[in-house]
């Protein structure tokens, strides 16, 4: 049973388009929710951290978790050449021990 | 801004050979984990360390491997007879526990011939 399911693209998008980019998972127990943005052959650098269901905002980020249908989302807004990037997300029960981690979506931001 | 820092970058092993993988944590973090990703796949967690103990591990996380905090600063993982199918960036992290999430090191690329 595969724990989080993500599309890995490639997508590619006109600069200042809205991206969005999405997860499934399968286990419930996941409270502790994340977005990482990973430029090649670097580690992940955190962008957005939420806990249980709902929004948060954080400049042109916006990540979303609906529990209910075990689905979350990050929206980038006016995207940039410079959010060209592998996107991942990442997931945990207890925010202390094993995160779970999507494969990445490859995202190209066409100047 | 403070940063997880990760030694050597890039370390080829023979086959066989025990290698130490080597990381600074930041420093008022209380949580440690390896993760790794062979090329072209997923992140997988390997080891979570806190309190000067093994907190959780994988399966991937076998007898070959361990870890360790030798000196209150640094946060090691060795593997002593290393497999080619050990290969992979090796990525160290540190967190509180809290909201703030977890950094990640840039990694050390482990390849083994």
């Amino acid at each position: 049973q595969k724990e989080v399911e993500q599309d890995p693209g490639p997508l590619s998008v006109p600069e200042g388009a809205i991206v969005s980019l999405n997860c499934t998972y399968s286990n419930s127990a996941f409270q502790y929710f994340m977005w990482y943005r990973q430029y090649s052959r670097k580690g992940p650098e955190l962008l957005m951290y939420t806990y249980s269901s709902g929004n948060k905002e954080d400049g042109r980020f916006t990540a979303q978790v609906d529990k209910s249908s075990k689905y979350i989302s990050l929206f980038i807004r006016d995207s940039q050449p410079s959010d060209s990037a592998t996107y991942l997300c990442a997931m945990s029960a207890d925010n202390f021990n094993k995160f779970y981690f999507g494969s990445g979506t490859k995202l190209n931001v066409k100047p | 801004e403070p940063e997880v820092t990760q030694t050597p970058s890039h370390q080829v092993t023979q086959m066989g050979q025990e290698v130490i993988l080597r990381c600074v944590p930041i420093s008022n973090h209380l949580y440690f984990y390896w993760y790794r990703q062979i090329l072209g796949q997923k992140v997988e967690f390997l080891v979570s360390f806190y309190n000067n103990e093994i907190s959780e591990k994988s399966e991937i996380f076998d007898d070959q491997f361990s870890v360790e905090r030798p000196d209150g600063s640094n946060f090691t993982l060795k593997i002593r007879s290393t497999k080619l199918e050990d290969s992979a960036m090796y990525f160290c992290a540190s967190g509180q526990g809290s909201v703030y999430g977890y950094t990640f090191g840039s990694g050390t690329r482990l390849t083994v011939v």
